[in-house]
């Protein structure tokens, strides 16, 4: 079965920090999607960045980078210069690629407060 | 922008009331999810569509029927509401293959008494 797993239920950062959330995730396939998304309290849950797994560069987004580790199935996004805006529930999410219809894995979520 | 929405923030039901859960999106997506968030368990797919009038399970349909009668329209339906199905509903739509963004509704925090 295809996994995905956030180790780390709450994390904590100060403000101009750098953090590193943790994901691992277990497929078979070769060809997928990885995402993070962030879910602000009260707020709606907005895509952060995504990689896909044939691709060898880290994606990045801003203060949003990741590093994908393909054979250690290793995915994990550190946000540079903390904002208090970050902090947020951040998921990663898994796509297996295609013929498997809609079927986005998520974790169990990071909750990530940054400290002022 | 995209947007979704979702015909309640909060809903408050009986044991074994019929539930509608709406949600709306105005992008004309052709895929349609919805999931159930719970503390620890991250999402879950309850259903998904690709198309009017067509879905597919997702890993926990069990207790739950879907409705899409119109593009923008997916309706999540609980057909005895029951205290195990107290939880939070997400729903997302997206564009073409689904490895695409998924864009998020604001959830709807359905509590069953």
């Amino acid at each position: 079965a295809q996994t995905v797993t956030q180790s780390q239920p709450e994390m904590s950062v100060q403000e101009a920090e750098t953090v590193t959330l943790s994901c691992t995730y277990d497929t078979s396939e070769s060809n997928y999607y990885l995402f993070w998304y962030k879910q602000p309290p009260s707020r709606q849950m907005i895509l952060v960045i995504r990689q896909e797994a044939y691709k060898q560069q880290n994606a990045t987004e801003n203060r949003f980078s990741v590093n994908f580790q393909k054979a250690a199935k290793s995915f994990s996004l550190k946000i540079s210069d903390s904002q208090l805006g970050d902090t947020a529930m951040y998921f990663c999410a898994f796509y297996p690629g295609s013929g498997n219809t809609g079927k986005l894995i998520f974790g169990q979520g990071t909750t990530l407060q940054v400290k002022p | 922008d995209v947007k979704v929405t979702q015909s309640s923030r909060y809903l408050v039901k009986r044991t074994g009331e019929k539930v509608f859960l709406e949600c709306v999106q105005d992008m004309d997506h052709e895929n349609m999810f919805w999931y159930r968030q719970d503390p620890g368990l991250g999402l879950r797919l309850i259903y998904f569509s690709y198309d009017v009038k067509m879905k597919e399970k997702g890993d926990i349909p069990e207790g739950y029927s879907v409705s899409r009668e119109k593009k923008e329209r997916f309706s999540l339906i609980l057909e005895s509401a029951s205290t195990n199905q107290t939880s939070m509903y997400l729903c997302a739509s997206s564009y073409g293959e689904t490895y695409n963004e998924q864009f998020f509704g604001p959830g709807t925090r359905l509590t069953v008494l």
